[in-house]
């Protein structure tokens, strides 16, 4: 498996402010990490693809300038939130996922998530 | 278009009640399916890899298989402990193909 490790676990901030979440491989060099948004009772949503010494390739309908991704070493991977609102209050969670052998599939490890709440 | 569907979408079972979950997938070329459990307020954590029909894992009470078109999770004889949410995933040819897929989870209750 991996090992990931995401910080805060929770985090309240006024609207207005940036807020800023790390998420750390700590026993593997991840060159690509995902970043999830995550609603109350809905399942994972893929916000973007952060990969290591480039930029990040966001999915349709997410605001790469509202969600701005850094992911400068093959350990760590940071997502800001940019002027938060009320409506970003989420889970956010970030995970590695190691390259599949041949055309095989390869697991996500994830990390604890983070509580954003906007007030 | 890829797509993951879960049933049910919750189920409450007594300790000792054996039940499965189902997991049914459409996908351009399946590269693995995978069994996630998450706790409220935590990251997915992972449970199973499977890669082709026919296939089973098997870990302490949870039991995964695999057809061409669905997954199931067997629990025997569940304890409250396996109360969670339970998630599936696919990993496709299509697109970005380290992309997965997500079922919308089964939310597990089991009484004492």
């Amino acid at each position: 498996g991996a090992v990931v490790s995401q910080h805060p676990s929770w985090v309240i901030c006024k609207s207005g402010t940036s807020v800023k979440i790390e998420c750390r491989s700590l026993d593997f060099q991840a060159t690509t990490m995902f970043w999830y948004r995550q609603f109350p009772k809905q399942s994972l949503m893929l916000m973007a693809t952060s990969n290591e010494g480039s930029k990040a390739t966001y999915e349709q309908g997410v605001e790469k300038d509202k969600f701005l991704i850094n992911h400068a070493s093959l350990t760590l991977s940071t997502l800001t939130v940019t002027s938060a609102h009320p409506e970003d209050s989420s889970f956010y969670i970030c995970s590695v996922q190691k390259t599949g052998t041949g055309n095989l599939g390869s697991e996500a490890f994830f990390g604890q998530g983070t509580r954003l709440t906007v007030v | 278009e890829d797509q993951v569907t879960q049933s049910p979408e919750a189920l409450r079972l007594q300790e000792g009640e054996s039940s499965s979950l189902n997991c049914s997938y459409t996908v351009s070329g399946l590269r693995g399916l995978f069994w996630y459990r998450q706790d409220p307020g935590k990251g997915p954590e992972f449970l199973f890899t499977l890669y082709s029909a026919g296939e089973e894992k098997e870990k302490e009470r949870l039991k995964a298989t695999l057809t061409k078109k669905e997954s199931f999770l067997h629990i025997t004889a569940p304890k409250p402990e396996d109360s969670a949410t339970y998630l599936c995933a696919v990993q496709g040819n299509a697109g970005n193909n380290r992309k997965l897929i997500w079922g919308l989870g089964t939310s597990l209750a089991v009484n004492p």
